[in-house]
């Protein structure tokens, strides 16, 4: 089975402070994928990676990096942590470049910005 | 932008009894996906169907694609309270397959 694990479940932060949400795939997957889900607007694709230190930015890409060092491991950054960023993010990776391919979810990490 | 729009947006039913749901989208597809998320977790696929692909079936899921209608229907059969969930359909746009477009869900409640 595909496992895709990310660092925390539930993240409480201050207004400002740098945040890190790592995420690790162990199905040698070349895609990876960041999203935030709020009630009322769905899933938004933050960034994804194809490669390793390949990054292409998704919808709404302000206020987040990301950094992917090795294949497997795809970092979230928010590197000054604001309220509206307070939301579930879920990573997701994929085989390969195909769309159609399945995408695999961890289960999500639960930020709240104070 | 949401290409995906669910509808219903939420959906009460009984154990045993059928549960349908639908998903409109906005412009010509390769692919439809529908996945399931459980309550605070993250998502699982369910099933694709290709845009030349008119239904498809997964033990007690079909799945319909209407592309003149630009929709598409998930019905689970027989449901069971497990099937409590969040149901979402994502699409791929024709000439562009770099990103699925995810629709906002239909909440489904199997009550025992």
């Amino acid at each position: 089975d595909v496992k895709v694990t990310q660092s925390s479940r539930y993240l409480v932060k201050r207004t400002g402070e740098k945040v890190f949400l790592e995420c690790v795939q162990d199905m040698d997957h070349e895609n990876m994928f960041w999203y935030r889900q709020d009630p009322g607007l769905g899933l938004r694709l933050i960034y994804f990676s194809y490669d390793v230190k390949m990054k292409e930015k998704g919808d709404i890409p302000e206020g987040y990096s990301v950094s992917r060092e090795k294949k497997e491991r795809f970092s979230l950054i928010l590197e000054s942590a604001s309220t509206n960023q307070t939301s579930m993010y879920l990573c997701a990776s994929r085989p390969g470049l195909a769309i159609q391919e399945t995408q695999y979810f961890g289960p999500g990490t639960r930020l709240l910005v104070l | 932008s949401q290409q995906g729009e669910e509808d219903p947006q939420a959906l009460s039913i009984q154990e045993g009894e059928n549960a349908t749901m639908n998903c409109s989208y906005k412009t010509s597809i390769n692919n439809l996906q529908w996945y399931r998320q459980n309550s605070g977790r993250g998502l699982v696929h369910l099933i694709l169907i290709r845009s030349n692909e008119r239904e498809k079936h997964s033990g007690r899921l079909r799945v319909t694609l209407d592309t003149s209608k630009k929709s598409s229907s998930l019905l689970i059969t027989a449901s069971r309270a497990a099937d409590t969930a969040s149901y979402f359909c994502a699409t791929d746009r024709a000439g562009n397959n770099r990103k699925l477009i995810w629709g906002l869900g239909t909440s489904l409640a199997v009550n025992p």
